[in-house]
């Protein structure tokens, strides 16, 4: 079965240290990953996604994240930490029998401290 | 360009009662998702229109939800009759092609 796992139910960094939220999959064939922000009270947001090419991805915000494929991960990364980037961090990947079909992490909880 | 929108945002309904959750997707895009997060888990895919096709409906839970989209634009999803379980948020997403999904503010629903 395909599947997502964020093993980290929460992450906390201080403001101004790099920020990594880790994720891993398990897919058949080749990968396509997503990186989706929630912001308190709003919808999803799109950050970025790895197709093919390049391994490191850059998207939205200052955020980038880099596609292992040895060890199946596709962790989501940040030079420096905003207090702004508070948010829940989801990682997806599409479903190999399905063109549109996207499975997801339960989700990160990133927690910036001043 | 206006986004995705879904109404409402929040939905209280008892245990037995009908709600309909409604999703506008962005004009012009044929691709049309339905997807549930109960509570503290993943988020859960529930079906794919293409315009007004069901292109895949493999997570629709059981015959207590209804999703249709009549004409190809908006969409409805129906829960009748609602219970507990039912309760998280349902986002709606919309896209041209597969490689981007942009997706609704959610509808909370509680069913007490």
């Amino acid at each position: 079965a395909q599947s997502v796992a964020q093993p980290e139910d929460q992450v906390n960094v201080a403001e101004g240290n790099p920020l990594t939220v880790k994720c891993t999959y398990s897919v058949s064939g080749n990968p396509y990953l997503f990186w989706y922000v929630q912001y308190p009270n709003r919808g999803l947001q799109f950050l970025l996604k790895y197709i093919t090419g390049d391994n490191l991805v850059k998207g939205s915000y200052g955020f980038e994240a880099e596609f292992n494929k040895s060890q199946t991960s596709f962790h989501l990364k940040k030079p420096s930490a905003l207090v702004s980037d508070s948010a829940l961090y989801f990682c997806a990947v599409r479903h190999m029998d399905s063109n549109y079909q996207l499975i997801w992490g339960a989700g990160t909880k990133l927690i910036i401290k001043p | 360009e206006a986004g995705v929108t879904q109404f409402p945002s929040h939905s209280v309904i008892e245990k037995g009662q009908t709600v309909t959750l409604r999703c506008d997707p962005i004009s012009g895009h044929d691709n049309l998702y339905w997807y549930r997060r109960v509570m503290g888990k993943e988020i859960k895919f529930l079906l794919h229109f293409v315009k007004e096709s069901k292109q895949d409906e493999s997570g629709m839970p059981n015959n207590r939800f209804l999703a249709e989209r009549t004409g190809g634009t908006y969409s409805t999803l129906k829960v009748q009759p609602a219970e507990l379980e039912d309760s998280g948020v349902y986002f709606c997403a919309s896209s041209w092609t597969a490689n981007e999904q942009f997706f609704g503010p959610g509808t909370r629903l509680t069913v007490l």
